[in-house]
């Protein structure tokens, strides 16, 4: 199986800041690779997928890049509704693998 | 409005057994690939296993292999994940997820809201 190395494990951010995520893969994926945004006791939603590509309905804030085994999640103009958990997948290869997620703070 | 829902779950004792549903509505199952995925408590994602639309074939983790067995009623729309011999392991929220085709790069766009499975004397 494909693993997915994700980072940092959490932050904590202020309304307004830019954070960054990132998730590695264990081998190149192409552009295969997806970002779910989860909150408590709810389902993954998907944010972004075929690694840049903003599901409908995403906000603009919320980007990504990276191809092979590099990816990034980047949030600008952070909001207080974008406090949760934040997974990377790979869709490269079944099975789909997943990071072990970023917790996102708003302070 | 493209929707799945689970039903199912529920506390079982070690040994026992459980069959999870996951309805679809606003699309058929027979064009989709599906996956389950569940998430034990406090931990993160796992697919446990993934159905193959076109022919029926199934990939299972190697934790549940043997054990766990997916199938499809196209006339009711239906996918189902048949759990045998549980393990307090097993304990987890199970969500049924569609895949998305080539053009979308086989993303998991469509979840359902889960189903709880607790696995406890």
């Amino acid at each position: 199986d494909i693993q997915m190395t994700q980072s940092p494990s959490s932050l904590s951010a202020s309304v307004g800041d830019r954070v960054t995520i990132t998730c590695r893969a264990s081998q190149a994926i192409s552009r295969n690779l997806n970002w779910f945004q989860q909150k408590p006791r709810k389902a993954p939603k998907l944010l972004i997928y075929a690694a840049s590509t903003l599901q409908n309905g995403v906000p603009s804030r919320f980007s990504g890049s990276g191809s092979g085994t590099d990816f990034t999640l980047i949030i600008s103009g952070l909001q207080p509704e974008d406090s949760a958990t934040y997974y990377c997948q790979q869709s490269f290869m079944t099975p789909p693998t997943f990071g072990l997620g970023t917790n996102l703070e708003i302070k | 409005e493209v929707q799945l829902a689970e039903s199912g779950g529920g506390l079982v004792q070690p040994g026992g057994a459980l069959r999870l549903s996951c309805a679809a509505s606003g699309f058929s199952l027979m064009n989709y690939a599906m996956r389950w995925v569940r998430q034990a408590p406090g931990k993160g994602l796992q697919c446990v296993s993934a159905f193959n639309e076109r022919d029926g074939s199934a990939y299972y983790a190697d934790s549940v292999k043997g054990r766990f067995t997916v199938s499809r009623d196209n006339s009711k729309n239906t996918l189902y994940l048949q759990m045998n011999s549980l393990r307090a392991e097993d304990t987890a929220v199970y969500y049924c997820v569609r895949r998305m085709g080539p053009s979308y790069y086989y993303a998991l766009d469509v979840w359902g809201h889960g189903t709880t499975v607790a696995v406890s004397s």
